[in-house]
């Protein structure tokens, strides 16, 4: 079985600041994805960024990163230049390349102070 | 493209009724997966097509709650007869693989 663990519930940065979010995960696939979602207060889930197991490249969109450190089993996102639209719920997200489940983290609700 | 489509968007019924949400996919998405959030549980799988087809439906908590999908651009998922403990929000997401989803901006349903 797979599960995802984000040990943060709240967190909270300046505008314009770094913000690194962390996410564990537990697999015993060889093959996985793993990705971050957030969901707004409009609860609209959106994804923010993926990453491939076997890439040892970590992902990058725009302000979102990850830091990718598969023997540890770790997949932090970190937002650079925060904007108060980047206040949200946060989902990180763990799947098999058959897709046969899903799994999901408990969230981590972040604050943008202006 | 529009994104996956939910209706309605919110939705509030009597206990012992029956419910209907309605899902459209995005066009050309073979994979469809029904989600149900709260805040005691969080996000959790119910089903997931394939090609319409169900594939796994070992999220459903019970017999109340069915899903199909009589074509590739049109799913529901009903709950029959509805429980207060059915509150939540329901999403609907869709994929062109399994392993990557996007979501539709779900239905809170609230049974009263």
């Amino acid at each position: 079985a797979q599960t995802v663990t984000q040990s943060q519930p709240e967190m909270s940065v300046q505008e314009a600041e770094t913000v690194t979010l962390s996410c564990t995960y537990d697999t015993s696939e060889s093959d996985y994805y793993l990705f971050w979602y957030k969901q707004p207060p409009s609860r609209q889930m959106i994804l923010v960024i993926r990453q491939e197991a076997y890439k040892q490249q970590n992902a990058t969109e725009n302000r979102f990163s990850v830091n990718f450190q598969k023997a540890a089993k770790s997949f932090s996102l970190k937002i650079s230049d925060s904007q108060l639209g980047d206040a949200a719920m946060y989902f990180c997200a763990c799947t098999t390349n058959t897709g046969n489940q899903f799994y999901f983290g408990t969230g981590t609700s972040l604050t943008v102070i202006p | 493209d529009a994104g996956v489509i939910q209706s309605p968007r919110h939705e509030v019924t009597e206990m012992g009724q029956e419910v209907t949400l309605r899902c459209k996919p995005i066009s050309g998405h073979d994979y469809l997966f029904w989600y149900r959030q709260t805040m005691m549980r969080g996000l959790e799988l119910l089903i997931y097509f394939n090609n319409n087809v169900p594939i796994d439906d070992s999220g459903m908590p019970e017999d109340r709650f069915s899903a199909k999908m009589p074509n590739a651009s049109f799913s529901t998922l009903k709950i029959q007869p509805s429980e207060p403990r059915d509150s939540a929000v329901y999403f609907c997401a869709s994929s062109p693989y399994p392993y990557e989803q996007y979501f539709g901006p779900g239905t809170r349903l609230t049974v009263t």
